[in-house]
């Protein structure tokens, strides 16, 4: 199984500031990566997907980066909405697996 | 705009077997363009996918609940099922259906709570 790796585990910024966070991959999954942000209480939705896509409607503050094993989500300029969990998924290998997580929280 | 409804019981004893199913609207099942998706999120934690379902009854399971699980569709009803025998307290979770893109996952449902306790 393929392990997906996240750091920070939480990142503490101030609204405007550029956030940035990582996925690791133990192996190799070509530029098979999405990002998803997840809010209390509810469902994941997709960010990134492929690794630099965006989903559709997801703001342009948002990019990734990466192939390989190592990955960027990049959010500009962090709006109050942007508070959240992001996860990150590969598709490359069975089963598809998800890092454990990144919370963006506010400073 | 496609959606997706969990629906089942939110209690269920241990060695007992939980079945959950989700409803779609907004998209039929038989086109065949997606892979449809179940996965679950321990209270607190991160996502584990669990399998999913094609149109035409291909499925592919998490190896570690291969054993105990059973994908199914009903596209009469546009519906798609999980059923995951043998339940303990380690299953308890919230379930989602989910619409899978050939990779990214593009379209969720809300979620179900499934909680294991006698």
């Amino acid at each position: 199984e393929t392990v997906l790796t996240q750091s920070p585990a939480t990142l503490s910024l101030s609204p405007g500031e550029r956030a940035t966070l990582s996925c690791r991959a133990s192996q190799s999954i070509g530029s098979y990566l999405a990002w998803y942000q997840q809010k209390p209480g509810q469902a994941p939705s997709l960010l990134i997907y492929d690794a630099s896509n965006r989903a559709a409607g997801i703001a342009a503050r948002f990019s990734g980066s990466g192939s390989g094993t190592d990955f960027t989500l990049t959010i500009s300029s962090l709006e109050p909405e942007d508070f959240a969990v992001y996860y990150c998924q590969q598709r490359s290998n069975w089963p598809l697996t998800f890092g454990g997580g990144t919370k963006v929280e506010i400073k | 705009q496609v959606q997706l409804q969990e629906s089942g019981p939110g209690l269920v004893k241990p060695s007992q077997t939980l079945s959950l199913t989700c409803t779609v609207s907004g998209d039929s099942i038989s086109r065949g363009a997606y892979y449809w998706t179940w996965l679950r999120q321990h209270p607190g934690k991160g996502l584990e996918w669990i399998g999913y379902i094609f149109y035409n009854g291909i499925t592919h399971y998490n190896p570690s609940l291969k054993s105990r699980l059973s994908l199914s569709l009903d596209m009469s009803k546009n519906q798609f099922s999980l059923r995951l025998s043998s339940v303990t307290a380690a299953d308890t979770a919230i379930y989602y259906c989910a619409r899978d893109n050939s990779g990214p996952i593009d379209s969720w449902g809300q979620g179900t709570l499934v909680i294991v306790s006698s």
